[in-house]
C-alpha cells in the first residue's frame, strides 16, 4: 500500500518540548498539506508545501510551527516548545498535481497529546 | 458565519433507509466540492467529488447548487457499515486549500 505514511500514530510530549511529525506522500505526489484537528472540531488547514518550497502557511500559527518538505525525504512539522492547546490529531495529505479538483489523499494522522 | 456548514446531527436510521446530508458555503468563489468520509479517530476519505451537474457512485448521489451555495449528500439503502462522519469539503481558490465542516454524524442501525 502506497498511501500517505505519517509517524508516529501518537506522540506524548511534555509542555515545553518539541514534537517532530513526519509525513511520506503517495509515491509520485509531490504536493503536500498539513491539517490540525482538534477535539470535537473539523480539520483546519495549517500549510501547503511542494518540493522544498513552502506555497501556503496562511493557517499556521504565528509562532513556535513550522514546516518543510525537503528535496529528500519525508515532509516535516515541527512544534517548538509545545503547549497543551497543541493536543490534536495532525493529518499530512498529498495530491499528484496542484489544481483544486484534484483529489487530496490522508494519512491516518499522528495524535499529539501533551503533558 | 462558518466557511462551511453542516447539521453536525446525529442522524440515526434504520438499515435500509434513505438518508440526505446537506451542507452550505459561505465563498461564492469557491472551486471544487467534495464530501469525505471519517471513521471514528481515523483519517478522511474521500467519498465523492462534487460536480455542478451531480454525479452518482452507486447508493450514494451528490448535487451542488452553485446559486443556493448549498452541496447535498443522498445515501440509499443504508448499510451498517455507512455508520460514520460525512465531512463537507470545500477547495476556497485554484489551489488545494479545502476548508472542511464539522460533520454530519451517521448512525445505522440493525
Amino acid at each position: 500500500n502506497a498511501g500517505v505514511m505519517q509517524n508516529p500514530r501518537h506522540l506524548v510530549r511534555r509542555r515545553g518540548q518539541e514534537a517532530r511529525l513526519r509525513c511520506s506522500p503517495v509515491k509520485g505526489h509531490s504536493h503536500v498539506y498539513w491539517y490540525r484537528q482538534l477535539p470535537e472540531e473539523g480539520l483546519k488547514f495549517m500549510v501547503y508545501l511542494q518540493k522544498e518550497n513552502i506555497i501556503d502557511e496562511s493557517g499556521m500559527p504565528k509562532e513556535r510551527f513550522s514546516a518543510e518538505f525537503p528535496k529528500e525525504g519525508p515532509s516535516i512539522l515541527r512544534i517548538q516548545q509545545v503547549v497543551r492547546g497543541d493536543s490534536a490529531a495532525y493529518f499530512c495529505a498529498s495530491s499528484r498535481g496542484q489544481r483544486g479538483e484534484e483529489p487530496q489523499h490522508f494519512g491516518d494522522g499522528t495524535r499529539l497529546s501533551i503533558l | 458565519r462558518k466557511e462551511v456548514e453542516q447539521d453536525p446531527g446525529p442522524f440515526n436510521v434504520p438499515e435500509g433507509a434513505t438518508v440526505a446530508f446537506n451542507c452550505t458555503y459561505s465563498n461564492s468563489a469557491s472551486q471544487s466540492f467534495f464530501w469525505y468520509r471519517q471513521d471514528c479517530r481515523k483519517e478522511p476519505k474521500l467519498l465523492m467529488s462534487v460536480y455542478s451537474s451531480g454525479n452518482e457512485d452507486g447508493r450514494f448521489t451528490a448535487q451542488l447548487n452553485r446559486a443556493s451555495q448549498y452541496i447535498s449528500l443522498l445515501i440509499r439503502d443504508s448499510k451498517l457499515s455507512d455508520s460514520a462522519t460525512y465531512l463537507c469539503v470545500v477547495n476556497d481558490s485554484g489551489f488545494q486549500k479545502l476548508v472542511f465542516g464539522t460533520g454530519t454524524r451517521l448512525l445505522v442501525s440493525p
